[in-house]
């Protein structure tokens, strides 16, 4: 089992470009969740994907979309850059039995730098 | 605002100390309570997750304790050891949805 995989691992952007990360769950999960963690911040909520649908988000603009695919895996789109968007992005995915002992298992996070 | 605050920021410690952390969380809607562990370049590993007032759960020479009613949960370690250097983060769900709430985190270095 390869866990929670990310793609890419660092990725350098301009402001005012568009960026897309991507994520991969562990195998027989079937929702993540995107947590943005800035310098010396703990991770903050961006939203969570189940069944294809956004279920849950957090404080943050529209620029922040998101989509989910058949297979599970999903994409964190992010519009019109700003230098404040530079952070670690972590995916977290999780079975969503609705129980809660529920654990997410979490990515190794993508680096995003904004210039 | 919901706040999860976590204490020390930091701590350094020699090898064979133990040492406690702090989480503190909103003690309404308490629906579980997670502990991470999490290298430098590493993905952040699930060390505990917490639902029951009372509770305490033990991994190894880590063990954590949980208090709803008054909104904390302690994280111990006994005898440290280099290879536990890692900030430890505590992350607060207040519902069947997933949102997880984290505080700062607790950065633990181990001198040997």
């Amino acid at each position: 089992d390869a866990g929670v995989t990310q793609s890419p691992t660092h990725l350098i952007k301009t402001r005012g470009q568009q960026v897309t990360l991507r994520c991969s769950p562990k195998s027989g999960h079937d929702t993540v969740s995107w947590y943005q963690q800035a310098l010396g911040q703990g991770p903050q909520f961006i939203f969570q994907y189940y069944e294809e649908e956004e279920r849950q988000r957090g404080n943050f603009p529209d620029r922040f979309s998101g989509h989910q695919f058949p297979n599970y895996s999903s994409e964190l789109n992010v519009n019109a850059l700003l230098l404040g968007d530079s952070a670690l992005y972590l995916c977290a995915s999780s079975w969503e039995g609705r129980s809660s002992t529920d654990t997410q298992y979490f990515g190794p996070g993508t680096r995003l730098t904004v210039l | 605002i919901l706040n999860v605050e976590q204490s020390p920021q930091s701590l350094h410690v020699q090898e064979g100390d133990s040492t406690n952390f702090t989480c503190s969380f909103p003690s309404s809607n308490f629906y579980a309570l997670h502990w991470y562990r999490w290298e430098t370049a590493k993905s952040p590993e699930a060390l505990f997750v917490m639902t029951l007032n009372g509770d305490e759960k033990k991994k190894g020479r880590i063990s954590a304790t949980l208090n709803t009613k008054e909104g904390y949960s302690y994280l111990y370690i006994k005898g440290s050891q280099p290879e536990d250097s890692a900030t430890y983060l505590c992350a607060f769900r207040g519902s069947t949805l997933g949102r997880l709430y984290f505080g700062r985190g607790t950065q633990l270095t181990v001198w040997p």
